[in-house]
């Protein structure tokens, strides 16, 4: 089975500080997405990689930006924490394009 | 506009119900994708599919593309099946469309 692991389930930070959310997975996907779920949105693209060091902008990247330095890992970074952006982050990979999605847990973030 | 609706948005079903999961899209698509969310965030894939129905225990998915609708059915509902369940279809971006997801609460 593929294993997508996020770093934290939990995570609270303080608005301005720089943060980290890790995402690795296991089966050699060549494509990851980063995706925030909130209520009554849905869940919307943050970035995606379909190759290392490759990365592409999804429909809301302001505030955040990505980096593909291993196959496996696809780390999602939040520049300087704001509460807006407070929300439920979760990862993903797939193997080839629009086939089914294998997702991580999730990261709950709250920025104080 | 949404690419993709779901319908209702949220469901509450006795033990044992029958449950239907609506969902309406406006592109194009090669495929359409179910998937369920439980309570804690993971999100698992139940289906993919391009054409007529699966089925998969007690889930069947059904599709009929002329009306761009699909429909997730759910027989002989039971409390483990509450979740949130979400309907998402490919972009030309090679990205997804999702639905902004159905929250089912089967009560015992």
């Amino acid at each position: 089975d593929v294993k997508v692991t996020q770093s934290s389930r939990y995570l609270v930070k303080r608005t301005g500080e720089k943060v980290f959310l890790e995402c690795v997975q296991d089966m050699d996907h060549e494509n990851m997405f980063w995706y925030r779920q909130d209520p009554g949105l849905g869940l919307r693209l943050i970035y995606f990689s379909y190759d290392v060091k490759m990365k592409e902008k999804g429909d809301i990247p302001e505030g955040y930006s990505v980096s593909r330095e291993k196959k496996e890992r696809f780390s999602l970074i939040l520049e300087s924490a704001s509460t807006n952006q407070t929300s439920m982050y979760l990862c993903a990979s797939s193997l080839f394009p629009n086939q089914p999605q294998h997702f991580g847990d999730g990261t709950r973030l709250s920025i104080l | 506009k949404n690419e993709v609706e779901q319908s209702p948005q949220n469901l509450t079903a006795q033990e044992g119900e029958f449950i239907t999961i609506n969902c309406s899209y406006s592109v194009g698509i090669s495929a359409l994708h179910w998937l369920q969310q439980h309570p804690g965030g993971g999100i698992v894939s139940l289906f993919m599919l391009s054409s007529g129905k699966k089925k998969h225990g007690r889930l069947i998915a059904t599709i009929n593309i002329q009306e761009k609708h699909s429909s997730l059915h759910i027989t002989a509902s039971h409390p483990r099946d509450s979740a949130v369940y979400i309907c998402a279809v490919p972009n030309t971006g090679n990205q997804f469309y999702f639905g902004t997801g159905t929250s089912l609460t089967v009560i015992p």
